[in-house]
């Protein structure tokens, strides 16, 4: 069957450290692959997009890798404030219209 | 920066009832899609709309519900006879492209609370 799955429900990071959350996926084949935050009672905003021919791509803090053959992708938050605490989701998008996201991974950085 | 802007924000409905929940997508995007979450679970695909009609749909999204772009600016979905399942944050979002290559923005939801 299709999965998307987000590593762990929960992630607590000191203030500072690297965040990383992994999104593994099973009998899918995504052609892109996007990041999106989403905070407590508000929508998901659009944070990365990685395309399947790309293994890395960069905004600010942020890095996305996206590796086809192990259906991974990684997304690293550097030097993390607690501003970034929130739910973050990975999302496949297949050659149709369709979207799939995984259950999310909640972040809270601790000062 | 235009957003996607969803009503009302919070609907109560007696079970059985039919509710409409409305969008205003952004003015430029030509493709449109709502979604739901259900509280504590993830977010779930219901339909994306393209010009004037359906492109996709998913197995949550069946007789019961329709979607409509009545005017060329609101987009709406119609719950016929709501369940009390049905209860969850229903988000809109539309695009530029389709959904993989462009990304999507979101409304901040409707909250469905079946009675």
């Amino acid at each position: 069957s299709q999965k998307i799955e987000q590593n762990s429900e929960a992630l607590n990071i000191q203030e500072g450290k690297t965040a990383t959350l992994t999104c593994n996926y099973t009998n899918y084949s995504p052609a892109y692959l996007q990041w999106y935050r989403q905070d407590p009672g508000r929508g998901p905003v659009f944070l990365l997009l990685i395309r399947e021919n790309e293994k890395e791509k960069r905004k600010e803090r942020l890095k996305v890798t996206f590796d086809t053959t192990l259906k991974q992708s990684l997304f690293h938050i550097t030097a993390s404030q607690p501003a970034d605490s929130a739910t973050y989701l990975c999302a496949l998008a297949l050659n149709n219209n369709d979207m799939r996201f995984g259950a999310g991974t909640r972040l809270t950085v601790k000062p | 920066e235009p957003e996607v802007t969803q009503t009302p924000s919070h609907q109560v409905t007696q079970m059985g009832q039919e509710v409409i929940l409305r969008c205003v997508p952004i003015s430029n995007h030509l493709y449109f899609y709502w979604y739901r979450q259900i509280l504590g679970q993830k977010v779930e695909f219901l339909v994306s709309f393209y010009n004037n009609e359906i492109s996709e749909k998913s197995e949550i999204f069946d007789d019961q519900f329709s979607v409509e772009r009545p005017d060329g600016s609101n987009f709406t979905l119609k719950i016929r006879s709501t369940k009390l399942e049905d209860s969850a944050m229903y988000f809109c979002a539309s695009g530029l492209a389709r959904s993989g290559n462009q990304p999507q923005h979101f409304g901040d939801g409707t909250r469905l609370s079946i009675l």
